[in-house]
C-alpha cells in the first residue's frame, strides 16, 4: 500500500511563474490536508479537502494561491505569482473519511520545497 | 504554531539520558494528542499518540502523558539513543491538526 505520494520533490521557479504541487492520497483516503513549513519552523496548516469540497481554507493566503482535490487525480496546491517568501517545503497529508474532529493519524508525504530564484 | 506552545525549541541530551518535551493547548473541546517526529529531508512520521480519556500511554522507551484539566501533554523518550536526534512536534485536534513549533533534539554520543 503506497504512501502519500508528492510531486515533484524539489521546484525551482522565477519570481513571477506559477508552481503546482501534486498529492496524491494513500488508497481509500478522501480526506486532504496541506501545510507549509519555513526553514527551520513549524508545520502551518493551509487547506483542509475531500473530493471536490474544500472545507477549511483558513491557513491559506486569499491570493496567488489555490487548491482543489477533484474527483479523479491528485490534490494540487497551485501557487500564482510566486514571490521569494513562497520558498518554502509544502506537506501534504491524507487521512481516511471521518466526521468532525480528525481522531487518528495524519499520513504525510515526503514534501515539495519549492525555492523562488 | 496558534493555539499550541511548545517548549523547549532545542533540546541536547547525553546518550542514554531522557529528554521531555512540553505541549500548553487552548481548545478545550480538544480529544487527540499525537507526536511526530521529522527527521531531516523528511515529512513527519507519527510515533505516539493520545486520547483525552488516558492520562499516560507507552510504547516502548516513548511515552505520553495528558492533563487535562491543566491542559497540557509532555512527551517523554527514555534510554535516548543517536537515531532520536529529529524535530518533534505536538499537536492537537480540531478539524484538522495544529502542530507546536517543534523541539530540536540533539543525542549526544
Amino acid at each position: 500500500n503506497a504512501g502519500v505520494m508528492q510531486n515533484p520533490r524539489h521546484l525551482v521557479r522565477r519570481r513571477g511563474q506559477e508552481a503546482r504541487l501534486r498529492c496524491s492520497p494513500m488508497k481509500g483516503h478522501s480526506h486532504v490536508y496541506w501545510y507549509r513549513q519555513l526553514p527551520e519552523e513549524g508545520l502551518k496548516f493551509m487547506v483542509y479537502l475531500q473530493k471536490e469540497n474544500i472545507i477549511d481554507e483558513s491557513g491559506m493566503p486569499k491570493e496567488r494561491f489555490s487548491a482543489e482535490f477533484p474527483k479523479e487525480g491528485p490534490s494540487i496546491l497551485r501557487i500564482q505569482q510566486v514571490v521569494r517568501g513562497d520558498s518554502a517545503a509544502y506537506f501534504c497529508a491524507s487521512s481516511p473519511p471521518s466526521k468532525g474532529r480528525v481522531t487518528g493519524e495524519l499520513f504525510f508525504g515526503e514534501g515539495s520545497r519549492l525555492t523562488v530564484l | 504554531g496558534e493555539n499550541v506552545e511548545q517548549h523547549p525549541s532545542t533540546l541536547s541530551v547525553q546518550e542514554g539520558d531522557s529528554a521531555v518535551i512540553k505541549c500548553t493547548y487552548s481548545d478545550s473541546a480538544s480529544n487527540y494528542f499525537p507526536w511526530y517526529k521529522q527527521e531531516l529531508g523528511k515529512g513527519p512520521q507519527l510515533i505516539i499518540d493520545i486520547r483525552s480519556n488516558v492520562g499516560e500511554k507507552k510504547d516502548q522507551r516513548i511515552a505520553v502523558t495528558l492533563n487535562k484539566t491543566a491542559k497540557h501533554f509532555s512527551l517523554h523518550i527514555t534510554e535516548t539513543q543517536p537515531e532520536d536526534s529529529a524535530v518533534y512536534f505536538c499537536a492537537f485536534n480540531d478539524y484538522k491538526l495544529s502542530f507546536g513549533a517543534g523541539t530540536t533534539v540533539t543525542v549526544r554520543a
